[in-house]
């Protein structure tokens, strides 16, 4: 079965600084893809970005870029110029072919203005 | 943009009554879900549901629960007779799925906090 960890349970970052967040999974598998999920305080699950593994080419969306290495089975979440709204709790999250998703614990970031 | 839909956004119920979450997903998304994260703790996997039937469920998602496609637009998760630990936030999640694209996003929608008491 697939696992994911985070092994950062809290981390705060100043306002406008750079911060990353890590995620590590176990898989057998070689056809995958990744995710993280912001979730703020009302909860809702929002898509921050998405990785596909057959790329070697990193995702980045906007202010959010990750570094994918598939043979360290490694996802980190760089978030760059931090904002206050950026304040939640963020998923790490894997899927398989034709599977649910699998998240990991979470990682409550506070942006410090 | 099109958008996963869930009434109530909270529900409050006494332990041993039923309870019926329902959720509207994305019109042209063929796989469903249901997801539940009790207060603090991950977002863990009930049941997905595609073609009108269960494709994959959880140990979570026993006797108690079931889930329906009732109409062309609801899919609703029933919980038979509520215990106090399945207070949680329930997550309803739409794919659109179909050919390479297993792997496109699960978009969630707002969530509705069960309250057992």
């Amino acid at each position: 079965a697939q696992t994911v960890t985070q092994s950062q349970p809290e981390m705060s970052v100043q306002e406008a600084e750079t911060v990353t967040l890590s995620c590590t999974y176990d898989t057998s598998e070689n056809n995958y893809y990744l995710f993280w999920y912001k979730q703020p305080p009302s909860r809702q699950m929002i898509l921050v970005i998405r990785q596909e593994a057959y790329k070697q080419q990193n995702a980045t969306e906007n202010r959010f870029s990750v570094n994918f290495q598939k043979a360290a089975k490694s996802f980190s979440l760089k978030i760059s110029d931090s904002q206050l709204g950026d304040t939640a709790m963020y998923f790490c999250a894997f899927m398989n072919y034709g599977q649910n998703f699998v998240f990991g614990p979470g990682t409550r970031l506070s942006v410090l203005p | 943009e099109p958008e996963v839909t869930q009434t109530p956004s909270h529900q409050v119920t006494q332990m041993g009554q039923e309870v019926i979450l329902r959720c509207v997903p994305i019109s042209n998304h063929l796989y469903f879900y249901w997801y539940r994260q009790i207060l603090g703790q991950k977002v863990e996997f009930l049941v997905s549901f595609y073609n009108n039937e269960i494709s994959e469920k959880s140990e979570i998602f026993d006797d108690q629960f079931s889930v329906e496609r009732p109409d062309g637009s609801n899919f609703t998760l029933k919980i038979r007779s509520t215990k106090l630990e399945d207070s949680a936030m329930y997550f309803c999640a739409s794919r659109r799925g179909g050919g390479r694209n297993f792997g496109d996003t699960q978009y969630f929608g707002p969530g509705t906090r069960l309250t057992v008491l």
